[in-house]
């Protein structure tokens, strides 16, 4: 089945830094892939979408400054964190289309863990 | 999109059937049903997904009535590491384009197997 890769799984950061997180699918092209937050004991919530070759479309609320998206292959996304801090400690997860499939089945990478000091 | 109503939680023993329910009174004539698991710390992994009647593959059976307006996720003799959140999703499918074809997720049931 097709695999979605996230790197890193956890990184921990000093509070004003910034971190990238790559997502990867491994064993498709996915012209479109998702970008989700999860906080603990709450559910994923969609933060944007990320096209390749275009600019992402964010969810109302998610600042685009702060989160950059950059879809530069049919393999690879790239989430930004920009100047960190506590509150955007969570659980960062994405998640790919392939083409031909419905979009309710969506493959989701392992989720990457991020902790701002 | 419809809406879907899940259990928070639920509890069972190793080697019991186990069965979700899932309402989704609004479902539309297009919409397909789907579920999927979470581990934690893990991203979702999708389960089935069926329009009626009954699908059944190697981890689970989905169970559909004829109107549609609920469905039930079967997990046959569960083990402890079935214990995961378990999301209901409604949808017809298709893609429009932009942020609309991201997944809603409820807040999902809560299954505890115990030994």
């Amino acid at each position: 089945g097709a695999v979605v890769s996230q790197h890193p799984s956890w990184v921990i950061c000093k509070s004003g830094t910034s971190v990238k997180i790559e997502c990867r699918s491994l064993d498709f092209q996915a012209t479109t892939m998702f970008w989700y937050r999860q906080f603990p004991k709450q559910s994923l919530m969609l933060m944007a979408t990320s096209n390749e070759g275009s600019k992402a479309t964010y969810e109302q609320g998610v600042e685009k400054d702060k989160f950059l998206i950059n879809h530069a292959s049919l393999t690879l996304s790239t989430l930004t964190v920009t100047s960190a801090h506590p509150e955007d400690s969570s659980f960062y997860i994405c998640s790919a289309r392939d083409q031909g499939q419905a979009k309710e089945t969506q493959y989701f990478g392992p989720g990457t863990r991020l902790l701002v000091l | 999109l419809a809406k879907t109503t899940q259990p928070i939680s639920m509890d069972s023993y190793e080697g019991q059937e186990v069965n979700i329910t899932c309402s989704h009174n609004n479902i539309a004539t297009n919409d397909y049903i789907t579920w999927y698991q979470q581990f934690p710390s893990q991203g979702p992994r999708f389960i089935i997904q069926g329009y009626k009647t009954k699908v059944t593959n190697e981890v689970a059976s989905l169970f559909i009535p004829a109107d549609r307006k609920s469905s039930t996720l079967s997990l046959p003799r569960v083990s402890l590491s079935d214990t995961a959140v378990y999301y209901c999703l409604v949808g017809d499918g298709a893609y429009s384009g932009g942020g609309a074809d991201g997944l809603t997720f409820g807040k999902g049931t809560h299954l505890i197997i115990q030994p």
